[in-house]
């Protein structure tokens, strides 16, 4: 499977700035798939990244507030824009690199994110 | 993808076998169980997958029933870095296109 390497691990931002969140796969993936996980919650997708063409958002994301990029194959960021602190959470990056029947799924070990 | 439901919460003992059920009553003949868990703060993890036979590998077994409406996932010999919430997910085979969608979970509590 992918490994996937994941940062910042954590990070306190203060409320209206914005964080870029990167994830570097060791391999050549075709999907990435970005989640948010707040506390005690489980994970929520936000939006699924395919390289070459614009993400796709799930409902209740926007890309004005969760900016994605795809530049190649091997490295995504998800942007935090205009951070409050309703958007502390944990941001988690995902492929399926290295397998297709469901259990090559491979996540980053996760940002969390503390707005003050 | 089917709708799962699992226990909120469990406690086990540590050494002794962890039992976490799973209901999928809507399931498909083409869609398959799988496991996945998180242990606290880390990215999921996967544990084990099956379709209708029952399943072993090193980290669980898969036991599904024959009408596959249920599963259970077994630790044998559950240890304290067994803590974490445990996610039965059902889905169809090779569209990896699409993420995995993430219910509640189970969280186990594996105690000394």
């Amino acid at each position: 499977s992918a490994v996937i390497s994941q940062k910042p691990s954590r990070d306190i931002c203060q409320r209206g700035t914005s964080l870029t969140i990167q994830c570097q796969v060791d391999s050549q993936v075709t999907m990435m798939f970005w989640y948010r996980q707040q506390p005690g919650q489980s994970l929520t997708l936000i939006a699924t990244a395919n390289q070459g063409s614009e993400a796709t958002y799930e409902s209740g994301f926007v890309i004005d507030k969760f900016p994605i990029s795809r530049p190649n194959l091997t490295f995504s960021t998800l942007t935090v824009s205009n951070m409050s602190p309703e958007d502390s959470s944990i941001y988690l990056c995902s492929t399926t690199g290295g397998g297709e029947r469901g259990y090559g799924y491979t996540f980053g070990s996760g940002t969390r994110l503390t707005v003050v | 993808d089917a709708k799962t439901t699992q226990p909120t919460s469990m406690d086990c003992a540590e050494g002794r076998a962890a039992n976490l059920p799973c209901n999928h009553s809507t399931i498909s003949g083409n869609e398959y169980v799988y496991w996945y868990r998180q242990i606290h703060s880390q990215g999921p993890q996967y544990i084990i997958h099956g379709l209708k036979n029952n399943e072993t590998n090193e980290m669980a077994s898969l036991i599904i029933t024959e009408d596959r409406k249920s599963s259970t996932l077994i630790l044998p010999h559950a240890t304290l870095r067994d803590t974490a919430v445990y996610y039965c997910i059902v889905r169809v085979a090779g569209n990896s296109g699409y993420a995995l969608n993430f219910g509640k979970g189970t969280s186990l509590l594996v105690t000394p």
